[in-house]
């Protein structure tokens, strides 16, 4: 079975330049997660998917980072204008959904470094 | 709020220890709880996790977890470790009918051969 795909794994931007970073799920996953991981600290959820609909973005700084998930399957996570702050590994992970609530995985993919100088 | 606290930031052992990582969570009600380890250069993966049931949790590669709902820890544990065990491990939480994690600030384990 694949895992989680992520690309770019790293990436190097200026702040205020603009950066996205692409995840496709594990097939079949109904649910897809972004989180944050700044350097030593845990992931930190930035936004969750249902297929194409946002369930929990209340975390996601909306001024500056957008996502999407158009098809319900892979997903886009935005951020424009970066600031030196964004510098963090960008997780992506997924799940399925076995049933309204209740027991569940989540399956991460190998993130994207991102680095703002 | 909801909240993982883990308290060790580095823990370094010799082959052979054994091991014990603090995790102590902040729910209310129903919560679910799971210890993932990430190897070097490696994803992000799930050792085990409890969601109902016996409080003693086994997972993969030797690991354990004992649910004490009166302390709200979910300690890990293994016996014995092996300079394979090398890596920073993570305890997260979601509460019974939310799928979103909320994971501590990780210990990064270090196994001295």
């Amino acid at each position: 079975e694949a895992g989680v795909a992520q690309s770019p794994r790293y990436k190097i931007i200026e702040k205020r330049q603009s950066v996205a970073f692409w995840c496709n799920p594990i097939s079949g996953h109904a649910t897809l997660y972004w989180y944050q991981q700044i350097l030593g600290q845990g992931p930190k959820l930035l936004i969750q998917f249902q297929n194409n609909g946002v369930v929990d973005d209340s975390q996601l700084p909306k001024d500056r980072f957008s996502a999407e998930r158009l098809k319900g399957v892979d997903s886009t996570l935005k951020i424009q204008p970066a600031k030196l702050e964004d510098s963090a590994v960008y997780l992506c992970a997924s799940s399925l959904v076995v049933r309204l609530a209740g027991p569940y995985e989540q399956y991460f993919g190998p993130g994207t470094r991102l680095t703002v100088t | 709020a909801q909240s993982v606290s883990q308290h060790n930031h580095h823990v370094i052992l010799s082959e052979a220890a054994s091991l014990e990582l603090g995790c102590n969570y902040s729910y209310g009600g129903t919560v679910n709880l799971f210890w993932y380890v990430q190897y070097p250069g490696q994803h992000l993966q799930l050792l085990l996790k409890y969601f109902s049931g016996d409080p003693l949790v086994k997972g993969i590669k030797g690991f354990e977890a004992e649910f004490i709902k009166s302390k709200f820890s979910f300690n890990l544990r293994k016996p014995s470790v092996q300079w394979s065990d090398t890596a920073e491990y993570f305890c997260a939480a979601s509460s019974g009918s939310a799928r979103q994690l909320t994971f501590g600030s990780g210990t990064q384990l270090t196994v001295l051969p």
